[in-house]
């Protein structure tokens, strides 16, 4: 069964950093892109970033760009999520999602976790 | 940059069918996939490709893509597919990916 299980998450101070993590199992995970994917409270979701199983391939949202960082580690099945600089827009639940096809839809995702950036 | 259109809110009868369009400029040349989210839960695949289902999305739920309009039509719809759903494309041009707003769909 694949499961995808988020952890990190917290308050953190405007300016502070955090570090996501996504333990997967269940499935080969050095053969699968993975995603973060963002959702303000009471909002739509949002697309942070994406890292290629290799990991060759990073991209990442525009408005995000320089201040977040995508790694993964495939020896211990897990993708990270490196926030600095955060700003209150910043506060969402952050989750881990797995990629399908080269389409990139998200086939399989974690149940989430909080990042709530206030002083 | 490249935008999904969703409608905001969708109200259907039970046993009606309900119709959720995500609008782009020339989507049709996309692959666009869809998502049921319920309050409280993590999002769920339940179109990808345009209409391809997942295993365990009930045949109630299929897909359209053409032009500048994509559709998720849920047939006989039932009080548990209240959710928000959501429509996403890859931009292979930026290699982003690109969310639509969402719809609330509501059950009379």
């Amino acid at each position: 069964e694949v499961q995808l299980v988020e952890s990190g998450g917290g308050l953190v101070k405007p300016g502070g950093s955090l570090r996501l993590s996504c333990a997967a199992s269940g499935f080969t995970f050095s053969s699968y892109t993975m995603h973060w994917v963002r959702q303000a409270p009471g909002k739509g979701l949002e697309w942070v970033s994406f890292i290629s199983g290799s990991p060759t391939y990073i991209y990442y949202a525009d408005s995000l760009r320089g201040r977040f960082t995508i790694s993964r580690d495939n020896a211990k099945n897990s993708l990270y999520l490196q926030l600095n600089s955060l700003r209150a827009e910043d506060t969402a639940v952050y989750y881990c999602a797995r990629n399908y096809g080269v389409k990139k839809a998200f086939d399989y995702w974690g149940q989430g976790t909080l990042v709530t950036v206030s002083s | 940059s490249y935008m999904l259109t969703q409608p905001p809110s969708v109200s259907v009868a039970p046993g009606k069918t309900a119709r959720i369009t995500c609008g782009g400029n020339n989507i049709g040349s996309y692959s666009v996939h869809w998502y049921q989210q319920k309050p409280g839960q993590a999002p769920v695949l339940v179109l990808f490709y345009d209409s391809d289902r997942p295993s365990g999305i009930p045949e109630r739920f299929s897909g359209f893509n053409s032009g500048n309009t994509a559709t998720l039509t849920i047939s006989r719809v039932e009080a548990g597919d209240e959710a928000d759903y959501y429509c996403q494309v890859w931009d292979s041009s930026s290699d982003h990916v690109l969310f639509g707003g969402g719809t609330k769909l509501t059950v009379l």
